[in-house]
């Protein structure tokens, strides 16, 4: 069954230091992977997806299909990251598959 | 605001009533999905339609939920004799064709 993994429920860093979001997933084909952001009381939004390689607000995730991951990193962390922050593919190129989340929080 | 709006953003109930949930789409997107999100979790599809086609169905979906898109416009979403199993937040997404899903602020079920 597709799955995806993040080993993270809660994250903690001090503002300027660098972020990593572990994501992984199972999926058999070529996996078209998303990260979705959830800021304190707005609806979930669409941050980066793997196939337009953008830097969005500073964040990037590479596609590592030999160790099936997506992790999303930024060099040196906001207090305005602090969010929600969902791993997700998409399955059939119809329904999203997403992992549980991790909650990131930047330290001042 | 333009993007997909859901009502009612909360509703409370008691276990056994039905309740029922309206997602509006952002105009001329012809795709547009349901998930459920229970605390602590990440969203699950439920639904999904294309048009007024609805073309998927999670087994989550049992036999007290419909959802329904009767004119490829907005929809809605019924559950009949609630159980307290059924609290969750109800998201809606709409997309145009297989690209990126634009999510709505959702709607909060309580059953007590």
């Amino acid at each position: 069954a597709q799955r995806v993994t993040q080993p993270e429920k809660l994250l903690s860093v001090f503002k300027g230091a660098p972020v990593e979001l572990k994501c992984n997933y199972s999926y058999s084909g070529s996996p078209e992977l998303f990260w979705y952001v959830q800021y304190s009381r707005q609806r979930l939004q669409l941050l980066l997806r793997h196939i337009s390689r953008e830097s969005i607000k500073g964040f990037t995730a590479d596609l590592n299909k030999g160790e099936t991951s997506f992790h999303l990193k930024k060099p040196f962390a906001q207090e305005e990251d602090s969010a929600m922050y969902y791993c997700a593919l998409i399955q059939g190129a119809q329904k999203l598959v997403f992992g549980q989340g991790t909650r990131l929080t930047i330290n001042p | 605001d333009t993007g997909v709006s859901q009502n009612p953003r909360h509703k409370i109930t008691k276990r056994g009533q039905n309740v029922t949930f309206r997602c509006d789409p952002i105009s001329e997107h012809n795709r547009l999905y349901w998930y459920r999100q229970t605390l602590g979790q990440g969203p699950e599809f439920l639904t999904y339609f294309q048009n007024e086609a609805q073309l998927e169905k999670s087994r989550l979906l049992s036999d007290r939920f419909s959802a329904e898109r009767p004119k490829g416009s907005f929809s809605t979403l019924e559950i009949q004799r609630t159980e307290q199993g059924d609290s969750a937040m109800y998201l809606c997404a709409s997309s145009p064709q297989a690209e990126t899903q634009y999510f709505g602020p959702g709607t909060r079920l309580l059953v007590l």
